[in-house]
């Protein structure tokens, strides 16, 4: 199976402030038909888990644009330009090009 | 818009059969695909399996001779069933319509 390794696990973070999250992936997520899987969600407390961005960079809908995706390869960031209160939980990354689909183990955001 | 809500006992015996239904609203199951994933303590978020209305379907390896999942169009419903479970099933169950709109979660505890 495909490992995705985040980084930091915890972040602690100031209101106002960005905040930067790291997903790496043990083999490249890009498939055959060129696209590139890998997304983001996000856990709030108490909730299941939403999806932020698709194939690296695209926003699901409803989603403010204070987030943002980059990356390729086995190499991905998940941005947030300006950390808000509704912001907290723990975010995911997750790669959908190879089966088993995958995981990362979660980056949890809180404030300071 | 579509929502997902699952459904079944909340306690199963080890050895047993965990079932679990997962009900579509405000959509038709007669499109996309349809995910079961778990979320446990230990394993952190696990992608269980995924089936097409069609009935083409793909289970996580590590599980895929223990579990069943299929397709009832004309309740608009779609199943998970595991067999043998132990405590290491243990775990809130989440159905999904493809990556992006997920159930609310249903926790299952397997004891005796």
């Amino acid at each position: 199976d495909v490992v995705m390794t985040q980084s930091p696990l915890s972040l602690p973070v100031t209101l106002g402030q960005p905040a930067s999250i790291s997903c790496r992936s043990s083999q490249s997520l890009v498939y055959s038909d060129g696209n590139t899987y890998l997304n983001w969600f996000q856990q709030r407390p108490g909730q299941s888990p939403r999806r932020l961005i698709y194939k690296i960079s695209n926003r699901d809908s409803g989603v403010p644009d204070r987030f943002s995706g980059s990356g390729s390869g086995t190499d991905f960031t998940l941005k947030i330009s300006r950390v808000e209160a509704e912001d907290v939980g723990v975010y995911y990354c997750m790669q959908g090009t190879h089966w088993p689909w995958t995981f990362g183990q979660g980056t949890k955001v809180e404030i300071k | 818009q579509v929502q997902l809500q699952e459904s079944g006992p909340g306690l199963v015996k080890p050895s047993e059969t965990l079932s679990l239904t997962c009900t579509i609203s405000g959509g038709s199951i007669s499109t996309y695909y349809w995910s079961w994933i778990r979320q446990s303590p230990g394993k952190g978020l696990e992608w269980i399996g995924y089936i097409y209305y069609s009935g083409s379907i793909n289970y996580n390896p590590s599980l895929k001779s223990r579990v069943t999942i299929s397709v009832d169009t004309s309740k608009n419903q779609f199943s998970l069933k595991l067999t043998s479970v132990t405590a290491a099933d243990t775990a809130v169950y989440y159905c999904a319509r493809r990556k992006d709109v997920w159930g609310q979660g249903t926790t299952v505890t397997v004891s005796s």
